[in-house]
């Protein structure tokens, strides 16, 4: 069974820093990952979508990578900002089945 | 805007009633999921449908049950709610194979 874990749970920066959220996954044979950003009491909005080709997708001050072999992946967010605050998430999809989602880490950008 | 619709956005059940969260999406996408949601859990799998005219569980089926109305709509019963289905239920749509997922603002549901 997939298992996806994001380290840490909750992360508190100043505002300006650069910053990375981590997240592993148990079993490499995924199609997909996919990082999410959701404000308290909304829905999900997607950031990034990497395929199982792709070691890295960039969008603006965003940057995730993926190294399947290893079961990791990256989110970098450069010179934070009060406004990234937020949980991010990450899910895989394992083959034919739905998103595996991970618990989140719940980000703070302290102005 | 194009997405996924959900409805209602807030309700209170009491113990055993019953009722139906409604999912629409009119980007033309051939799969459908229901999620809760749920403090210290993460987004759990309930039902979902990878094309109009099918529909499997997910990890957590119990309790729940759904129907592929159309290609568009994928709607999501509770026969006789219970205190532990409170939690917040998002649907999402995609396209078969590679594609991102697409997910609604999310129904809050309260059980007493």
């Amino acid at each position: 069974k997939q298992e996806v874990t994001q380290i840490p749970a909750a992360l508190s920066v100043p505002e300006g820093e650069n910053l990375v959220l981590n997240c592993s996954f148990t079993d490499s044979a995924i199609y997909n990952l996919q990082w999410f950003r959701q404000d308290p009491g909304k829905g999900l909005t997607s950031l990034l979508l990497i395929q199982s080709s792709q070691r890295e997708q960039t969008s603006g001050r965003l940057n995730a990578s993926l190294d399947k072999s290893s079961g990791r992946s990256t989110l970098y967010i450069a010179a934070s900002q009060p406004g990234d605050s937020a949980t991010y998430l990450c899910a895989v999809k394992p083959g034919n089945t739905p998103l595996v989602f991970g618990k989140g880490t719940r980000l703070s950008v302290i102005a | 805007n194009a997405g996924v619709t959900q409805t209602p956005k807030f309700q209170v059940l009491k113990t055993g009633q019953s009722m139906t969260l409604q999912c629409a999406q009119d980007m033309n996408h051939n799969s459908m999921y229901w999620y809760r949601q749920d403090p210290g859990m993460g987004l759990r799998l309930i039902y979902y449908s990878a094309s109009e005219g099918t529909t499997d569980k997910g990890e957590v089926p119990n309790g729940y049950n759904v129907s592929r109305l159309n290609k568009r709509e994928f709607s999501l019963r509770l026969e006789s709610a219970a205190p532990s289905q409170t939690s917040v239920y998002f649907c999402a749509s995609s396209e078969l194979g590679y594609a991102g997922y697409t997910f609604g603002s999310g129904t809050r549901l309260t059980v007493v």
